[in-house]
């Protein structure tokens, strides 16, 4: 079983829904980053969360610790959503810190029709 | 731009072959990840230096090697090559262990 668990794998959606994705992870996290990839292939870095919410214009993540669960909302959806995004967690250490690399889910694909 | 710069951006080779991909990381990054995505295994951590010395180790492979250099650019040694080395790989920065990462463009690998 994977560390990191994303819902669903590819999504389809018309211009104007509101989209959520989801990811669950199995180990203690001390940061979980949500990660934009267009089919060009490169990563940009939406969120990154250890508690709470943020928002950034029409994306907005959330997290739950006691659940090991976070949600990336997209409101008002745009055919230039789409794309594959990918949650990514950074392990907390025995003690107490943070391991450095990432673990990443398989990534949810999105496409947004007009 | 992230202001992670990853070079060449394509690279075509034969198997056996060794090739050779870099990572410029943003400036004052002293932390260097380096990623492999493929379509089967998806994003997966290759290894990580910091400030020079090597700090972690993932699923890297004995053929695979990396450094960075007192500049903190850091390259990444891919020899014998094999088919299944086919890949995007990416390098991120962060400024300090644990803070945001920074991915590069990536670099696509193809091996014929």
């Amino acid at each position: 079983k994977n560390e990191v668990e994303q819902s669903p794998q590819n999504l389809t959606a018309q211009e104007g829904e509101f989209i959520t994705i989801n990811c669950s992870y199995s180990v203690g996290i001390s940061a979980l980053h949500w990660l934009q990839q267009h089919p060009g292939g490169g990563i940009v870095s939406l969120f990154m969360l250890s508690s709470g919410k943020k928002k950034h214009g029409r994306l907005i993540a959330t997290i739950n610790i006691q659940e090991k669960h976070s949600s990336l909302h997209i409101t008002a959806s745009h055919p230039r959503d789409s794309a594959v995004y990918i949650c990514a967690v950074r392990v907390r250490t025995q003690y107490g810190g943070s391991q450095g690399n990432l673990i990443f889910g398989k990534g949810t694909k999105l496409s947004v029709k007009p | 731009d992230s202001g992670v710069t990853q070079t060449p951006k394509h690279l075509i080779t034969a198997t056996g072959q060794r090739v050779t991909l870099r990572c410029s990381p943003r400036s004052g990054d002293l932390s260097v990840y380096w990623y492999q995505q493929s379509l089967d295994q998806g994003l997966q951590f290759l290894i990580q230096y910091y400030n020079g010395e090597e700090r972690a180790k993932g699923n890297i492979l004995e053929r695979f090697s990396a450094q960075q250099f007192p500049d903190l650019h850091s390259e990444l040694n891919l020899s014998s090559l094999e088919l299944g080395d086919s890949a995007l790989y990416f390098c991120a920065s962060s400024v300090a262990q644990g803070a945001e990462a920074f991915f590069g463009q990536g670099t696509r690998l193809t091996v014929v």
